[in-house]
């Protein structure tokens, strides 16, 4: 499983945009890339998922460039609300049973502010 | 609601004392996965279940210990336990083609939280 390095920690202020970034230079051909947010005492819940080129939903864009050894998660105008833990996740666990180590980065802490 | 329920929710106990953490996966999905959560850190993978068969472990220690039944619900038995055992356990399921998360995607329950006293 690729491995993921993020950054420990972002501030923003409400309303702004913000964009995560996550490495993961050994990620495998069948890999593909999710993004979980965590609020405290919480499980981790899926925001969003991608392979490559650019996936948009209702509360995120993924942006995944050619080489895919990285990928943005972007939160439009975030809110208060948005404070919490963001992971991103590189594998394929659609093969069932594939015995799948899907082990978390260190994650990165987004503070939203007034 | 994720689907994924873990009983119990909280749990206190004392040191030398062995507990069960249960988890019941989303409808359709086939593995189960542990994770420990301690408090401030990151999410440690302990092992992954399919079918009922164990296929991948994690740094879980060897007083731990898990199964998964034919109803494909799982238990997480924590053994001699320890004051650093406390902490939050997550459960996840994937595998199941329903939903609109779909089969690669990990869903997570509210996690029992056990402090070791």
């Amino acid at each position: 499983l690729a491995k993921t390095t993020q950054p420990i920690s972002m501030d923003s202020y409400e309303g702004q945009e913000v964009n995560i970034t996550c490495s993961h230079n050994n990620i495998a051909t069948n890999d593909y890339i999710t993004w979980y947010q965590q609020f405290p005492s919480q499980g981790p819940r899926f925001i969003i998922q991608g392979y490559k080129t650019k996936v948009t939903n209702e509360v995120a864009s993924l942006f995944i460039p050619a080489d895919r050894k990285s990928s943005t998660l972007s939160l439009p105008r975030v809110s208060l609300s948005d404070t919490a833990v963001y992971y991103c996740l590189v594998g394929d666990i659609r093969l069932t049973g594939g015995g799948n180590k899907l082990t978390f980065g260190t994650g990165t802490q987004l503070k939203v502010e007034l | 609601d994720s689907g994924v329920t873990q009983t119990p929710k909280h749990l206190i106990t004392a040191t030398g004392q062995r507990v069960t953490l249960r988890c019941s996966p989303r409808s359709g999905d086939l593995s189960v996965y542990w994770y420990q959560q301690s408090l401030d850190q990151g999410l440690q993978f302990l092992i992954q279940y399919y079918n009922g068969e164990e296929r991948a472990k994690g740094n879980i220690l060897e007083r731990f210990s898990a199964q998964q039944f034919p109803d494909l619900h799982s238990e997480l038995n924590l053994s001699s336990l320890e004051l650093g055992d406390s902490a939050l356990y997550f459960c996840a399921s994937s595998g199941g083609t329903g939903g609109p998360t779909g089969a690669n995607v990990l869903t997570f329950g509210a996690g029992s939280r056990l402090t070791v006293l």
